[in-house]
C-alpha cells in the first residue's frame, strides 16, 4: 500500500541544523518531494529528488535518500525563524497522473 | 515563473449559495489539480485534469463540480455545500502526466460554509 510517515513536531534553536525525516512505502516512486506550508498559505515546493539519486543539495537544504530503507530526510542548515512552518514529505507513485501521497506533515518550531 | 494564482483568497457562503473558485497558471502545464485541506492535515486530492479532460475524480460529492475551460484555467463550482466542506482549497499544476510530474501549488482559497 501507499503510506508516507513523518514525525509530527520538531523544535530547534535558531542557528542550529534541523533534520526532518520521512519514510515511504512505494519503492517504485519516481520522485520524492518536500513542500513547506506557512500558516494560512499554500504549499511551496522546496526541493525534490529523483529516485536514482542519493543526495541533493540546494543552498541551505540537503536532501538524503536511502532507497533500501525507503527513508528520506531534509536537513536545513542555519535554521532561521522564517523556517518555522509545516513541512510535508510526498511521494509520486508509479501509475501515471502524478498522484502525490503526502505525509501528515512535520511542524518545525524555531526558537531563539 | 512557477506561479499558480487562485481567486478569491477567502470565501464565505451559505448552504444554499452557488459560488465558484478560480485557478490560473501560465506555465504551459497540461495537468491541473484540486485539493482540499482541513486544518492540521495534509492536502487530499479531489480532481485531476489532464489535457483539459477530467482524468481523476476521487469520489468527490456532486456538490463540487470542476471545469477546465482551457489549458490555463481551472474552476471549481460549488453548490449546496455543507459546513463540513469548510477548508482550504488548493489548486496545483504540473506538466502532463507522461512528463515531469512536479506539482506547483497556488496560495489557496479559504472557504467557510455557514
Amino acid at each position: 500500500g501507499e503510506d508516507v510517515e513523518q514525525s509530527l513536531f520538531l523544535s530547534v534553536r535558531e542557528g542550529d541544523s534541523s533534520v526532518i525525516n520521512c519514510t515511504y512505502t512505494d519503492s517504485s516512486s519516481t520522485y520524492l518531494y518536500w513542500y513547506k506550508q506557512e500558516p494560512g498559505a499554500g504549499l511551496q515546493l522546496l526541493t525534490y529528488i529523483f529516485s536514482n539519486m542519493d543526495m541533493k543539495q540546494d543552498q541551505r537544504l540537503t536532501v538524503l535518500l536511502n532507497k533500501k530503507d525507503k527513508h528520506l530526510s531534509l536537513r536545513i542548515a542555519d535554521t532561521q525563524t522564517g523556517d518555522s512552518a509545516i513541512y510535508f514529505c510526498a511521494e509520486s507513485p508509479s501509475g501515471g497522473y502524478n498522484k502525490l501521497i503526502f505525509g501528515a506533515g512535520t511542524r518545525l518550531a524555531v526558537h531563539p | 515563473d512557477t506561479e499558480v494564482t487562485q481567486t478569491p483568497k477567502h470565501l464565505v457562503m451559505g448552504m444554499t449559495n452557488k459560488k465558484s473558485l478560480k485557478c490560473e497558471q501560465h506555465m504551459g502545464h497540461r495537468a491541473m489539480y484540486w485539493y482540499k485541506q482541513k486544518a492540521k492535515k495534509p492536502p487530499e486530492l479531489m480532481f485531476v485534469y489532464s489535457y483539459e479532460k477530467l482524468s481523476i475524480n476521487e469520489s468527490v460529492p456532486s456538490r463540487f463540480s470542476p471545469e477546465c475551460p482551457n489549458s490555463s484555467l481551472l474552476n471549481l463550482h460549488l453548490h449546496a455545500l455543507q459546513p463540513e466542506d469548510s477548508a482550504l482549497y488548493l489548486c496545483a499544476s504540473s506538466q502532463a502526466p507522461d512528463r515531469d510530474g512536479t506539482q506547483y501549488f497556488g496560495p489557496g482559497t479559504r472557504l467557510l460554509v455557514l
